[in-house]
């Protein structure tokens, strides 16, 4: 069986700030692990993934991820968020020889101005 | 190019009617997912398209559900005697077969609306 947690509804921060948006996951076997963004109205986007290799992934608009085997986390950071990162993000995870990926519930980014 | 397009974007349709949702990913992805998304929910697997056949179709609810890609290319999933609790956003995504570092992630439609009335 595979999860995913995403334990913040909702994450506030002052644009020019780092932000990050937490993810922990379960799996049995080698996690793959994704990080994709919703705009209102909009389907999923994709940002990054580990699949193996560096545990710092570095994805699309500036964002990055490290994956972190030994606390089962692949936390989302940014160093200095933009008001047009406000969005809905969802961490994702495939163990190792399926193709079914679970999404976590979703995490709600705000950034003002 | 073109992504992953699904029509119609919204659906209105009365408890007990049938619905079909259609779905054409991007040319050239032998795999097709659908999902079932509620509000203030990720994405819950329905089914998984590898070319022509279903390799994966755990997450359908139950019988009334039914997904077909006759052609490996577009995707329609159908839903019989349709019940309020069907309402929600129904996506589809697209990918290459995974392989090695390549693959895996999916490019979504922007997705139908149903809303069972």
């Amino acid at each position: 069986a595979q999860s995913v947690a995403q334990p913040e509804d909702q994450v506030n921060v002052a644009e020019g700030n780092p932000l990050t948006v937490k993810c922990t996951y379960s799996v049995s076997g080698n996690p793959y692990l994704f990080w994709y963004v919703q705009y209102p109205n909009r389907g999923l986007q994709f940002l990054l993934k580990y699949i193996t290799g560096d545990n710092l992934v570095k994805g699309s608009y500036g964002f990055e991820a490290e994956f972190n085997k030994s606390q089962t986390s692949f936390h989302l950071k940014k160093p200095s968020a933009l008001v047009s990162d406000s969005a809905l993000y969802f961490c994702a995870v495939v163990s190792g020889g399926s193709y079914i990926p679970t999404f976590g519930r979703g995490t709600s980014l705000i950034v003002h101005p | 190019g073109a992504g992953v397009s699904q029509t119609p974007s919204n659906k209105v349709t009365e408890k007990g009617k049938y619905v079909e949702l259609r779905c054409d990913p991007i040319s050239g992805h032998t795999a097709l997912y659908w999902y079932r998304q509620s509000l203030g929910q990720g994405p819950e697997f329905l089914i998984y398209f590898q070319g022509t056949g279903a390799a994966d179709d755990s997450g359908l609810p139950n019988d009334r559900f039914f997904a077909v890609r006759p052609e490996g290319s577009v995707s329609t999933l159908k839903i019989q005697r349709t019940e309020r609790g069907d309402s929600a956003v129904y996506l589809c995504a697209s990918s290459l077969i995974p392989s090695g570092r390549l693959g895996y992630e999916q490019y979504f439609g922007p997705g139908t609306r149903l809303t069972v009335t």
